[in-house]
């Protein structure tokens, strides 16, 4: 079965902090890992995918297929930055399985 | 180069009606995936199509139901609307083939059934 588990339904932070929003997958074979974010009032739109390997918009994330994991990082987040965040699992098939989402919040 | 647009934007059904949820792909995607987000979920893969047919189902019953057009254009029904049917019903258009290809989102459907 896939599954995504995005452990924390709300973050909050200040700005300028370490930001780190948690995901965890189960999948038997290789996955594809994508981070979906969605600002206020706008459509879910991908930030980044693990085949990619970039940072975009000064986050990065990094399959670990050991610990089954995709989290992602910013070193100084921005007010910004406050959105909801969707972790992504596709295995095998176009469909794409989608964790519960995080709630980002930051602080000024 | 358009972007995935859906309508209606908002609508409101009573339990036991039909609705009808309607999807532009954007320019040059042949994939259209619909998704149903309830409240405080991520959302739910309900099923795929590629050029015109279905390829790909998640865990709905035969109530939901689509089609995708020539434009590939793509609609979604849902018959005998119950109350959980309530929710935002998301399309997102994509390019199988290329690596790692990206699903492109509408700004979805809110669907509440009274």
């Amino acid at each position: 079965a896939q599954r995504v588990t995005q452990p924390e339904k709300l973050l909050s932070v200040f700005k300028g902090a370490p930001v780190e929003l948690k995901c965890n997958y189960s999948y038997s074979g290789s996955p594809e890992l994508f981070w979906y974010v969605q600002y206020s009032r706008q459509r879910l739109q991908l930030l980044l995918r693990h085949i990619s390997r970039e940072s975009i918009k000064g986050f990065t994330a990094d399959l670990n297929k050991g610990e089954t994991s995709f989290h992602l990082k910013k070193p100084f987040a921005q007010e910004e930055d406050s959105a909801m965040y969707y972790c992504a699992l596709r295995g095998g098939s176009e469909k794409l399985v989608f964790g519960k989402g995080t709630k980002l919040t930051v602080n000024p | 180069e358009t972007g995935v647009t859906q309508s209606p934007t908002h609508l409101i059904k009573t339990r036991g009606q039909q609705v009808t949820l309607r999807c532009s792909s954007q320019s040059g995607h042949n994939t259209v995936s619909w998704y149903q987000q309830a409240l405080g979920q991520g959302p739910q893969f309900i099923f795929q199509y590629y050029r015109e047919e279905e390829n790909g189902r998640g865990n709905f019953p035969p109530r939901f139901s689509g089609l995708q057009f020539p434009n590939y254009s793509s609609e979604l029904n849902v018959n005998a609307l119950e109350l959980d049917d309530s929710a935002l019903y998301l399309c997102a258009s994509s390019l199988p083939g290329t690596d790692s290809p990206e699903a492109f989102f509408g700004q979805g459907t809110r669907l509440t059934v009274v």
